[in-house]
């Protein structure tokens, strides 16, 4: 079965300290995969999207990884601020699946301490 | 920024009614997508929608659920004779004429759903 699964399922940090939140897949057959942050009863903020022949994504502070070999990626959050504080979900499109249909893990919940 | 808008935001109904979530995706998005998030669990996908048809939907997407483009901007998800187990944030969301494949999905807030 495809998979998404995501370690540690909640971090805490102290505020300035950099970080590095873990996502596996089951299959190196995928399109794209993409980690997004969702906030409490909010919804899911697009964060930084890799595609399958891409290495890794930069983003102000963020830096998304891709080795498909081995079936990981790492979001790196660098200087860590308490507006960091969400939920990250990573989230994978296999070979095979439709537009859209995302395979989600259950996400990492952050919290940065000031 | 543009983004995708739902309404309502909560939404409460009583078991066995029918009820319509809607979502405003953004203007020039042409795939358009539902979502949802039972308590405490992942992300689910329900259905993708391209032009004016189901692209595929999930075992989850039975008959029970329906979907709707009726006007250039609104994107509906039905639910019929709701059941406890539809209790859940149901999220909308869109990406570009590239598709979900090579370019990032935009998501709603979500509807929170509760069926009492």
């Amino acid at each position: 079965k495809q998979e998404v699964t995501q370690i540690p399922a909640a971090l805490s940090v102290p505020e300035g300290e950099n970080l590095v939140l873990n996502c596996s897949f089951t299959d190196s057959a995928i399109y794209n995969l993409q980690w997004f942050r969702q906030d409490p009863g909010k919804g899911l903020t697009s964060l930084l999207l890799i595609q399958s022949s891409q290495r890794e994504q930069t983003s102000g502070r963020l830096n998304a990884s891709l080795d498909k070999s081995s079936g990981r990626s790492t979001l790196y959050i660098a200087a860590s601020q308490p507006g960091d504080s969400a939920t990250y979900l990573c989230a994978v499109i296999y070979y095979g699946g439709s537009q859209g249909n995302l395979i989600f893990g259950k996400g990492t919940k952050l919290s940065v301490k000031p | 920024e543009p983004e995708v808008t739902q309404t309502p935001s909560h939404q409460v109904t009583q078991m066995g009614q029918e009820v319509i979530l809607r979502c405003v995706p953004i203007s020039n998005h042409l795939y358009f997508y539902w979502y949802r998030q039972i308590l405490g669990q992942k992300v689910e996908f329900l259905v993708s929608f391209y032009n004016n048809e189901i692209s595929e939907k999930s075992e989850i997407f039975d008959d029970q659920f329906s979907v709707e483009r009726p006007d250039g901007s609104n994107f509906t998800l039905k639910i019929r004779s709701t059941k406890l187990e539809d209790s859940a944030m149901y999220f909308c969301a869109s990406s570009s004429g590239q598709g979900a494949h090579n370019s990032p999905l935009h998501f709603g807030n979500g509807t929170r759903l509760t069926v009492t």
